[in-house]
């Protein structure tokens, strides 16, 4: 069984700060990892993904995360927050294997507040 | 490219009633899911399909959900009777690679 475990329910940050919101999980072999973030009364919007090759990867907004398969993490960063980056923000897992269903495992998401 | 649409976006029953939920997907996407986010937490999969035909649906509680999706492009996830504990946002995605979600349907049950 796939999981995906994120350990913050709220992370405050004062903008202009770097942000981090953190992620991990556990999937058997090969996973694909997703961060989407939701806004108040709207659905879930695809922030950036991780398949293969480089750990660093950047997505929408400014937005990155780091792949680390020795600590079987998967946090989202970015450099200098802004205000409007305040929302809730999820990390999913997929297992990578021929065939599957396309299953996401979503967190149980963490509430970011970028404060003035 | 118009995005997922659901339909209604607020919805509020009395329990052992039963509700409808309507999800038009992205032209073109053969994969649709449907989700349950129960407030707090992350969505959970209800059910899968791939054109017409049911993927997964492990996760739908089958004594009182059903989905179809008869012509391979809209869907729609009935519960019947409605539960307290079925109060949550109904989230209807639709991918050909990412997937892509509409706004939901938050249904209260009092």
């Amino acid at each position: 069984a796939q999981s995906v475990a994120q350990p913050e329910d709220q992370v405050n940050v004062a903008e202009g700060n770097p942000l981090t919101v953190k992620c991990t999980y556990s999937v058997s072999g090969n996973p694909y990892l997703f961060w989407y973030v939701q806004y108040p009364n709207r659905g879930l919007q695809f922030l950036l993904k991780y398949i293969t090759g480089d750990n660093l990867v950047k997505g929408s907004y400014g937005f990155e995360a780091e792949f680390n398969k020795s600590q079987t993490s998967f946090h989202l960063k970015k450099p200098s927050a802004l205000v409007s980056d305040s929302a809730l923000y999820f990390c999913a897992v997929r297992a990578l294997i021929t065939g599957s269903a396309r299953q996401l495992t979503f967190g149980s998401g963490t509430q970011l507040t970028v404060l003035p | 490219e118009a995005g997922v649409a659901q339909s209604p976006r607020y919805k509020i029953i009395e329990k052992r009633q039963s509700v409808a939920f309507w999800c038009n997907p992205i032209s073109g996407h053969a994969t649709l899911y449907w989700y349950q986010q129960i407030l707090g937490q992350g969505p959970k999969l209800l059910i899968q399909f791939q054109n017409n035909g049911v993927v997964d649906d492990s996760q739908l509680p089958k004594d009182r959900f059903s989905a179809e999706r008869l012509k391979g492009v809209d869907s729609t996830l009935k519960i019947q009777p409605a539960k307290l504990e079925d109060s949550a946002v109904y989230l209807c995605a639709s991918s050909s690679s990412e997937q892509y979600f509409g706004p939901g349907t938050r249904l209260t049950v009092t």
